[in-house]
């Protein structure tokens, strides 16, 4: 299958500092990335839906100038996470699809551990 | 709204028989896809098996099978001759024509036991 590389796998921050995490696909062009945020024991909730060269859609209840995404290539999306705080500690992964179709599967990053102290 | 539901949030299965994960959705939509994915505990989200709301047989991918059952809405998961290796968090998810994104059903962890 295709790859979707995801970087950091882990990082702790200090509270009130901003995280990048990378999502890179490696050997398809992605038109649409996914973010989504895990917590321990939980589901994958979809954050942000973002596609190459325009603005993010969030979803409800997610903070967009908190969440800031940007999807500037066919292979890059970033998630930053600004002013971090001890409840944004999660488990964030993206995913990008290389059409928009209901069949086409979903590439999964490994996920980035996010730890903020 | 679209929704998944995994109402198993454990299961125990004794190495090399089968177990079911049973998985149910809800959507008036015509087309749609269903798909299984296995996240060990390293997080990565493997993806096992998709099934499209139009394909008139169940999906296989080796040791993974899918039982459709489109009238009561359900796409249950048949692991067949468990192994250890099996041991993990499987969640269901379906894609709409709404953009494309994923919804995740609630997860089952599978122990396989030795």
């Amino acid at each position: 299958g295709a790859v979707v590389s995801q970087h950091p796998s882990r990082v702790i921050c200090k509270s009130g500092t901003s995280v990048k995490i990378e999502c890179r696909s490696l050997d398809f062009q992605a038109t649409t990335m996914f973010w989504y945020r895990q917590f321990p024991k939980q589901s994958l909730m979809l954050m942000a839906t973002s596609n190459e060269g325009s603005k993010a859609t969030y979803e409800q209840g997610v903070e967009k100038d908190k969440f800031l995404i940007n999807h500037a290539s066919l292979t890059l999306s970033t998630l930053t996470v600004t002013s971090a705080h001890p409840e944004d500690s999660s488990f964030y992964i993206c995913s990008a699809r290389a059409t928009v179709v209901t069949g086409t599967e979903a590439f999964f990053g490994q996920g980035t551990r996010l730890t903020v102290v | 709204a679209q929704k998944i539901t995994q109402t198993q949030p454990g299961m125990f299965v004794q190495e090399k028989e089968a177990v079911t994960l049973d998985c149910t959705y809800d959507t008036s939509d015509q087309s749609y896809g269903l798909f299984w994915y296995k996240q060990p505990s390293s997080g990565e989200m493997i993806f096992l098996i998709y099934q499209g709301s139009y394909d008139e047989q169940n999906a296989t991918e080796g040791r993974y099978s899918l039982n459709f059952q489109k009238a009561r809405k359900s796409a249950n998961l048949v692991i067949s001759a468990s192994q250890l290796g099996d041991s993990a968090m499987y969640f269901c998810a379906a894609s709409y024509n709404q953009g494309g994104k994923l919804i995740f059903g609630q997860g089952t962890e599978l122990s396989v036991k030795p």
